[in-house]
């Protein structure tokens, strides 16, 4: 167990809908990162938060938002959902980026979005 | 050109062999290298963590750095069934803490 929660475990839902997958880092970690993992895609970095503000951005879609809140824990909203998002969405935490050794990412258990 | 390459595999070995996985890449910048383990539509699991060039070991694992051939490997020793997974490299350097990951090598060890 990595200590990074993730829910929900799996979200079935239609084309064009919104939905809210939530992760909360491990203790003591500032940095949550999104990542989205696909079969023809592998895992591709979205969006990174360090200590509640954006830190950089990966290849997320404008129709793909994220937010890191005072305690820490992140939103990940996908909106006018189409076929194609259908994917693992992973979240992960880090300490302190920028100090050697302190680099490592943490993965949670992942969210199975499937759209239909 | 992506900026890390990793053979997809599969690659199926039987039990007891030693396996070699491997990555190039391109980004000289980069400076931390790490592998992780990835069982069926589980969460990547972080087997080992190398930071600029040299050798890490770890139980059945050992982790290898060439920063001038830009080339990383794991090297896992008597190989179990249980170690077949998806193998994922991932590197990264900078402030940010990004890391790239390679597209995984999907390893069989064969009872």
């Amino acid at each position: 167990d990595s200590g990074v929660t993730q829910t929900p475990k799996h979200l079935i839902t239609a084309t064009g809908q919104r939905v809210t997958l939530r992760c909360s880092p491990r203790s003591g970690d500032l940095s949550v990162y999104w990542y989205q993992q696909s079969l023809d895609q592998g895992l591709q970095f979205l969006i990174q938060y360090y200590n509640g503000e954006e830190r950089a951005k990966g290849n997320i879609l404008e129709r793909f938002s994220a937010q890191q809140f005072p305690d820490l824990h992140s939103e990940l909203n996908l909106s006018s959902l189409e076929l194609g998002d259908s994917a693992l969405y992973f979240c992960a935490s880090s300490q302190l980026p920028g100090l050697a050794g302190v680099r490592e990412q943490f993965f949670g258990p992942g969210t199975r979005l499937t759209v239909l | 050109q992506k900026e890390v390459e990793q053979d997809p595999g599969p690659l199926s070995v039987p039990e007891g062999a030693i396996v070699s996985l491997n990555c190039t890449y391109s980004n000289s910048a980069f400076q931390y290298f790490m592998w992780y383990r990835q069982y069926s539509r589980k969460g990547p699991e972080l087997l080992m963590y190398t930071y600029s060039s040299g050798n890490k070991e770890d139980g059945r694992f050992t982790a290898q750095v060439d920063k001038s051939s830009k080339y990383i490997s794991l090297f896992i020793r008597d190989s179990q069934p249980s170690d077949s997974a998806t193998y994922l490299c991932a590197m990264g350097g900078g402030a940010t803490n990004k890391l790239i990951f390679g597209t995984g090598t999907l390893l069989a060890v064969q009872p």
